[in-house]
């Protein structure tokens, strides 16, 4: 069965500092991966996206993700945290149907000034 | 251009209601999805619609739950005789054939069981 695991449902830092936002898959078939972010009140925008071409994806933002078939993961990063990147992050996984994606909880960024 | 649509955006009812749910989606997306987010929780799928096929209605939770769409264009979620575990925010996205193509979502309707 396939399946999205966030790690960390909350994740604080400090503006400036490296933002780490960890998802792991399963999947017995190539993955198509994407992450989301959600302000309140509001739907979900995409970051990016993993469609099997280069395994560093970048997205808006600042942001990029990593796809590591060995590690069955792909975490997104940033290198500077900006106050506006406080939101709630998701990590996604098309199902292998191909009519809907498989959502992970879920990870809310805070970050201090 | 024009994003993901949907209204209302805040519905109050009182249980047993019946309540409907519209989705505009992307000219041009033939593909579109229901999803169902609950507090604090992530989002679980409802029903897909693809072009005239048949939709994909496993994730509907009962059969208060329907969905209907006409060709490619507006899309209405309706539950019957509402019960408050129907609470959540009901999202909307379209997109383009293929499941390598990025969802796009709508900003939701926020429903309420009183």
């Amino acid at each position: 069965a396939q399946s999205v695991t966030q790690l960390g449902s909350h994740v604080s830092v400090s503006e400036g500092a490296l933002v780490l936002l960890r998802c792991n898959y399963s999947s017995s078939v190539p993955p198509y991966l994407f992450w989301y972010v959600q302000y309140p009140n509001q739907g979900l925008q995409l970051l990016l996206k993993y469609t099997s071409a280069a395994t560093l994806v970048k997205g808006i933002n600042g942001f990029e993700a990593e796809f590591k078939k060995s590690e069955t993961s792909f975490h997104l990063t940033k290198p500077s945290a900006h106050m506006s990147d406080a939101a709630e992050y998701f990590c996604a996984l098309a199902n292998q149907a191909g009519t809907a994606l498989i959502f992970g909880k879920g990870t809310t960024l805070s970050v201090s000034s | 251009g024009a994003g993901v649509s949907q209204s209302p955006s805040n519905k109050v009812t009182e249980k047993g209601k019946d309540v409907e749910l519209r989705c505009d989606p992307i000219s041009g997306h033939t593909a579109l999805y229901w999803y169902r987010q609950r507090l604090g929780q992530g989002l679980e799928f409802l029903i897909y619609f693809q072009g005239n096929s048949a939709p994909d209605k496993s994730g509907l939770p009962s059969d208060r739950f329907s969905a209907e769409r006409t060709g490619e264009s507006v899309s209405t979620l309706t539950i019957q005789r509402t019960q408050q575990e129907d609470s959540a925010v009901y999202l909307c996205a379209s997109s383009r054939a293929g499941s390598n193509q990025p969802q796009h979502f709508g900003d939701g309707t926020r429903l309420s069981i009183l």
